[in-house]
């Protein structure tokens, strides 16, 4: 099958501080990876597109000087937190779209801001 | 963009009991997936269905195309069967998934 992580699963930080989280595909090459936020008893809201060898491209509201997305092979995506503030605190998940159209999602990070 | 409707946005069931639940989607689409939220988070991809019908145990789905739902069919529920069931669809021209409200699932032994 098709097998999507994210690391970490858990974080709490600091307001003020930046988080990054990691988002693999460990089976198969995905040119294309999509990052949402999931606040609680909500469904999943999509943040950004995130392109390989390109800059992601982010929906309405979302600030792109504040999650920094990178996507730097066909495995790996990192979604970084810059200056977090308790507003912040979410369910971020990603997913990566394999050759053809359907999607397959990482197990989610839970971020806490204190 | 594309709107996505599920219902009912709760549903409690005993034990045994069948299940029918609704996507309902404002265009066409090139893809649509249907997947069942953990109480972990994790998201578990149940159907990939665009268009037709499959079945995978006691799970199973229909997607009408051309009148813009889709149905997910649960029979002879389990109490592991709990959770969100979400549908999410890509429009055309769109390569990200519009995902649904859910429908909230509580089976009762």
């Amino acid at each position: 099958g098709a097998v999507v992580s994210q690391h970490p699963s858990r974080v709490i930080c600091k307001s003020g501080t930046s988080v990054k989280i990691e988002c693999r595909s460990l089976d198969f090459q995905a040119t294309t990876m999509f990052w949402y936020r999931q606040f609680p008893k909500q469904s999943l809201m999509l943040m950004a597109t995130s392109n390989e060898g390109s800059k992601a491209t982010y929906e309405q509201g979302v600030e792109k000087d504040k999650f920094l997305i990178n996507h730097a092979s066909l495995t790996l995506s990192t979604l970084t937190v810059t200056s977090a503030h308790p507003e912040d605190s979410s369910f971020y998940i990603c997913s990566a779209r394999r050759v053809g159209v359907e999607q397959y999602f990482g197990p989610g990070t839970r971020l806490t801001v204190t | 963009g594309i709107q996505v409707e599920q219902s009912p946005p709760d549903l409690i069931l005993q034990e045994g009991a069948n299940s029918t639940l609704r996507c309902n989607f404002s265009d066409s689409v090139n893809n649509l997936q249907w997947f069942h939220q953990n109480p972990w988070g994790q998201l578990i991809n149940l159907f990939y269905i665009p268009s037709g019908t499959k079945q995978n145990g006691r799970l199973s789905a229909t997607t009408v195309a051309t009148e813009r739902y889709s149905l997910l069919y649960i029979s002879s529920s389990q109490t592991t069967d709990s959770g969100v069931y979400f549908c999410a669809v890509e429009g055309t021209g769109r390569r990200a998934l519009t995902f649904g409200s859910g429908t909230r699932l509580q089976v009762q032994p």
